[in-house]
């Protein structure tokens, strides 16, 4: 079975633009969250999906928005960004409420 | 709310050693526990989890941890270390409610093997 795939790996944007990160999620499995790790603060949720809808948001400003789609797919889009919004973007999928969540490799976005 | 502390942000030990990484926890109902590993320029793999049941849980490659509730700790713990163990570790925490997905990390430790 294959496993989470994210898309691109690797992103370099100039502050001010937007971005938009893509996640498949292990076949079968509903739930999407979405972290972002830096050094400084580690890993931090952002938000979860649930059968397109959002069920749980982390602390993060309103330039941190999601969606997913009927297939399960889902996105993450950050708009003007600011150089702190450099780093590993992940994405973990889950089957049911409470399982295990699997990792995708992340995102790796770098703002200059 | 929940919350996760790491102690020790490296830890160092000889090839064959015992490996002993240190979490503990706090939480407003039962959590869910959980070990990941991370390797440079990769997502986060799963090495065990506790949920309910036995307190003494066994992963993959070696590693184990012991839930123990009356010190808010889970453990990790390996007899014998590996000079392909070399990684950062997270512990996390989510809550067992049914439709919380959100996992609470640990700041990490980074696991250094000496040959």
């Amino acid at each position: 079975k294959a496993g989470v795939t994210q898309t691109p790996r690797y992103l370099i944007k100039t502050r001010g633009q937007q971005v938009t990160l893509s996640c498949s999620p292990i076949s079968g499995h509903r739930s999407v969250s979405w972290y972002q790790q830096t050094p400084g603060q580690g890993l931090q949720f952002l938000f979860e999906y649930f059968s397109e809808t959002q069920r749980n948001k982390g602390n993060f400003p309103g330039r941190f928005s999601g969606r997913q789609f009927s297939n399960s797919r889902s996105e993450m889009n950050v708009s003007t960004l600011e150089l702190g919004d450099s780093a590993l973007y992940l994405c973990a999928s889950s089957l049911a409420d409470g399982g295990e969540q699997y990792f995708g490799p992340g995102t790796r976005l770098t703002v200059t | 709310a929940q919350s996760v502390t790491q102690l020790g942000s490296h830890v160092s030990v000889s090839e064959g050693a015992l490996v002993l990484l240190r979490c503990n926890y706090s939480s407003s109902v039962p959590p869910y526990l959980f070990w990941y590993v991370q390797y440079p320029n990769q997502g986060l793999q799963l090495l065990l989890k506790y949920t309910t049941g036995a307190t003494l849980v066994k992963g993959i490659n070696g590693f184990e941890a012991e839930f123990k509730k009356s010190e808010t700790s889970f453990h990790l713990t390996k007899p014998s270390a590996h000079m392909s163990d070399a990684a950062e570790y997270f512990c996390a925490v989510s809550l067992t409610n049914f439709g919380n997905e959100k996992l609470t990390f640990g700041t990490g430790t980074r696991l250094t093997i000496i040959p």
